[in-house]
């Protein structure tokens, strides 16, 4: 069964902290995987797509990794600021058949 | 370029009625997913439509349906409205071509209430 793991569920940072974000997945075959920031009762926008050859994507301050052999993906996020304060999805791609991960809900405080 | 529109942004049904969602794709995409997403919770799969028929659907009750129009804008109805039907329902279209090809683009949602 293709399922997509996130951790943690929620997340709480300082103002200007890093952190980072993970996916593990086990979806086949598998076509490409993507993140997604959602805002509270807005619908998702994306932050970055990686298909099976890339490694590493970045999108500002938002910074993608994917391992393929461990079915792993990461988002990092630098020097975080309080609109960074959203759900963060991670969405895996098997053909035209989608699998979205529970989302972790990340809080950047003052 | 317009994005994905759905309409209405906020709809509040008694239940048991019928509620019906739109969605307008971004021109040129063909593929029309449907999301629920309830309060506090991760998107859960409802219904695909590719090329005006219904491709998949996720594990919900037949009360849950919809269909494509030739222009690609698609229905999302829901009969016999029951109060975990309340969420926010999210449409997302595909990029069949292009540097975006696969990309899925989402619409704002509509917060659907059933009392």
């Amino acid at each position: 069964k293709n399922q997509v793991e996130q951790s943690p569920q929620s997340l709480i940072i300082l103002e200007g902290k890093n952190c980072t974000l993970q996916c593990n997945y086990t979806v086949s075959p598998f076509s490409n995987l993507r993140w997604y920031k959602q805002d509270t009762g807005r619908g998702p926008v994306s932050l970055t797509i990686m298909t099976f050859s890339e490694n590493t994507k970045s999108n500002g301050r938002y910074t993608a990794t994917l391992d393929a052999d461990t079915k792993q993906s990461s988002l990092h996020i630098t020097a975080s600021q309080l609109s960074d304060s959203a759900s963060y999805i991670c969405v895996v791609s098997a053909g035209n058949m989608l699998t979205f991960g529970g989302g972790t809900r990340l809080m950047v405080k003052p | 370029e317009a994005g994905v529109t759905q309409s209405p942004t906020h709809l509040i049904k008694p239940r048991g009625q019928q509620a019906t969602l739109r969605c307008s794709p971004i021109s040129g995409h063909t593929s029309v997913y449907w999301y629920q997403q309830a309060l506090g919770l991760g998107l859960q799969f409802l219904l695909w439509y590719d090329e005006g028929e219904e491709r998949n659907r996720g594990n919900f009750p037949p009360r849950f349906s919809g269909r494509q129009f030739p222009n690609y804008s698609s229905e999302l109805n829901v009969n016999a409205l029951e109060l975990e039907d309340s969420a926010l329902y999210l449409c997302a279209t595909r990029a069949e071509r292009g540097p975006n090809t696969g990309e899925l683009f989402f619409g704002e949602g509509s917060r659907l209430t059933v009392l």
